[in-house]
């Protein structure tokens, strides 16, 4: 079954550190572009961060230098290390497969971590 | 990177039509024919429906279908159904390896 599992949310204070981990079966992470998408409780959804096939990635401006998205090629599995956490940081992150390059085709969801950010 | 424009509400009544606009900038929505769009029942991940101009994953219904005209994209569903009642977001790309989404759609059906 091609499917995405995510794991690591959790609560943590303002400053703190989380790694979030994406788990993919059925296809290959490292031949996909893989992003993260969060979710603030009762918003909208938001970009996060992107990782191409090549490897390079890109982040949205209100993560950028805190977050690292990478991708364990052995594992077939796809992180998100957050760092210096905000309270708006607080939400459900998704990690989601891009039909291609730079369509926004997310055409697979894991089924969401909640991080929580909060003293 | 401000989210494009959804209105906060539509509704509409069992059988009929509704359409969703989703209105972005010349940098985004209208300057790439790359809009997507996603359902989201409560509780649930999103669901892609529509990408790149009128495309629909298997198994879409193609009661689902899209427009663009300058910077703002449209969702129309035909043949309303209860099933349809979720939230709806637009999502563009937005040049440099970053995307935008839309505020969101909240579709009720009377």
């Amino acid at each position: 079954e091609v499917q995405l599992v995510e794991s690591g949310g959790g609560s943590v204070q303002p400053g703190g550190s989380l790694r979030l981990s994406c788990g993919a079966s059925g296809f290959i992470v490292s031949s996909n572009y893989m992003t993260w998408v969060r979710q603030a409780p009762g918003k909208g959804l938001e970009w996060v961060s992107v990782i191409y096939r090549g490897g390079s990635t890109n982040y949205a401006d209100s993560v950028k230098g805190r977050f690292t998205i990478s991708r364990d090629n052995s594992k077939n599995m796809l992180f998100l290390q957050m760092t210096s956490l905000r309270a708006e940081d607080t939400a459900v992150y998704y990690c989601a497969r891009d039909l291609d390059i730079d369509t926004g085709a997310f055409d697979l969801w894991g089924q969401g971590t909640m991080v929580t950010v909060s003293s | 990177q401000s989210a494009l424009t959804q209105p906060a509400s539509v509704s509409g009544s069992p059988g009929q039509s509704i359409t969703i606009s989703c209105t972005g900038t010349s940098s985004d929505v209208g300057r790439y024919n790359l809009v997507s769009w996603y359902q989201q029942h409560p509780g649930k991940a999103p669901e892609l429906i529509i990408y790149e101009g009128s495309k629909r994953p298997s198994g879409v219904s193609n009661r689902f279908s899209d427009s663009k005209s300058g910077n703002t994209a449209s969702l129309t569903i035909s043949g309303l159904q209860a099933e349809d009642e979720a939230d709806y977001y637009c999502c563009s790309y937005a040049g440099s390896s970053t995307y935008v989404f839309g505020t969101g759609t909240k579709v009720t059906v009377l």
